[in-house]
This record gives structure tokens, sequence and C-alpha cells, in this order.
């Protein structure tokens, strides 16, 4: 499609259970990114795929939270025991990395995690 | 590490003037920085990128410059409109796919 597609748009969760969050990237996108918003726009990277490989994994907390990006599936985002401060915006964003796209980067809508 | 400061929170003009956003970092200079635009309850959107030997790139309505020495990259809107009303981010990239590290924003309010 010509859209990241996020599922779900909104995700409730008591403390502990755990949260997976979708992405559908752009069919040719290559590279794949999370990003987490919290209060006053603050965007924090997650982690980077670039097809189904890790590109950049320096903003995953090391605890609780996992990403995937398996060949013919959206790619994933989970976290294990959801702590009131994983309340945030998560979006997807992919990139084409070709000479003429200007590393420019598509959002998607984005899945608010809300934790209870 | 590198960080990204747009000193305004909020700006608010009237329509038909020019707005003009402030984008500074600190450190290195970055191998490029971005513009994106972010509608509530919507995901940023880009807008324009400039690379660090570049001094200048325009967008129709939109203008961005880039100064090295001042650390500071400014986002100019000409002749603003109500539907220019949005939060406006500023991201700083160091290389090909790399991680984006964003500033806070800037709301933009263009009043009749």
């Amino acid at each position: 499609g010509e859209e990241v597609a996020q599922t779900p748009k909104h995700l409730v969760r008591g403390e502990g259970q755990k949260a997976k969050l979708y992405c559908a990237p752009i069919k040719g996108h290559s590279y794949v990114f999370w990003y987490q918003q919290v209060l006053k726009n603050e965007f924090k990277f997650l982690i980077s795929f670039q097809n189904e490989n890790v590109f950049d994994e320096t903003g995953m907390p090391k605890e609780r939270f996992s990403a995937k990006c398996l060949p013919n599936s959206p790619c994933s985002l989970e976290i294990q025991a959801t702590k009131l401060e994983d309340s945030a915006v998560y979006f997807c964003a992919t990139l084409e990395r070709s000479p003429r796209t200007n590393e420019k980067l598509f959002f998607g809508s984005g899945t608010q995690l809300s934790v209870l | 590490s590198q960080k990204i400061e747009q000193n305004s929170e909020a700006l608010n003009i009237q329509e038909g003037k020019t707005a003009t956003l402030t984008c500074n970092y600190t450190n290195y200079s970055p191998a490029y920085l971005q513009w994106y635009r972010q509608d509530p309850g919507r995901g940023p959107v880009f807008l324009l990128l400039i690379r660090e030997n570049e001094k200048e790139k325009r967008k129709e309505r939109l203008k961005v410059t880039f100064d090295t020495t001042l650390k500071q990259s400014l986002f100019h809107i000409t002749a603003s409109q109500p539907a220019d009303s949005a939060t406006y981010l500023c991201a700083h990239g160091s290389g090909t796919a790399s991680k984006l590290t964003f500033g806070t924003g800037t709301r933009l309010q263009v009043t009749l």
C-alpha cells in the first residue's frame, strides 16, 4: 500500500499485561523505524530494521521490549509486563532509501497505548 | 549526545505574515536536518530536508536555511494561512537511514 498502516489505533492494558503493536510498511520500503512519543512531542527512537534485520537498536529498552520484522508479515513491537510509564503513542515510520528520496520518512498514524 | 532545541513552544501569527521557526543543535554538525509537520492525532509528515553543505532550500511557500556557524536552522512559511496551523518538528540525521533526533516542536497557530 501507499501508506504505513499501524494497528491497533488504541490499546489499553492493565499494568503487567503484554502489549503488541503492528506496522505494515509501504511496499518497497526496506527500512522500518519505531519511535515512542510521550508528552510534549518528545520523540524517542527505539529500533530500526533493514528488511528483516535489526539495523539500529540503540534506543530499545533492554528489558520488556522486543521487535520483529519478518518476511510477508507486518512488523511488530511487543512490550512484556507493561508499566505506567510505557503509556505513549508509538509510531512506525518507513524509508525507501533511494537517491531520490532524501531520507524522507513516512509515518503511520500511531498506536496510542494506555497502561492503567 | 546530540540535542535539538526548538526554542518556541508556541507561535501565534496573523494570516498573511511570515512565520519563522528556529531549530538549534548542540555538538557536532548533523549530516542533514529535516522539518516535519504534525497535526493532532496524526504522524509527522515530511516537509523539507537540508544538508550541511546547503545554505537554503525552498518548496512553494516554505524555506529552510542552515547555518553551521550558528548551529541553527530557520524554517519560514510565507503568506501563512490558517491551514498552516500545526506543530512543526525539526529533526537531525547523521547518515544513511540513520535514526532521527527530534526537537520538541513548535506549535504554530495562524489566525485570521
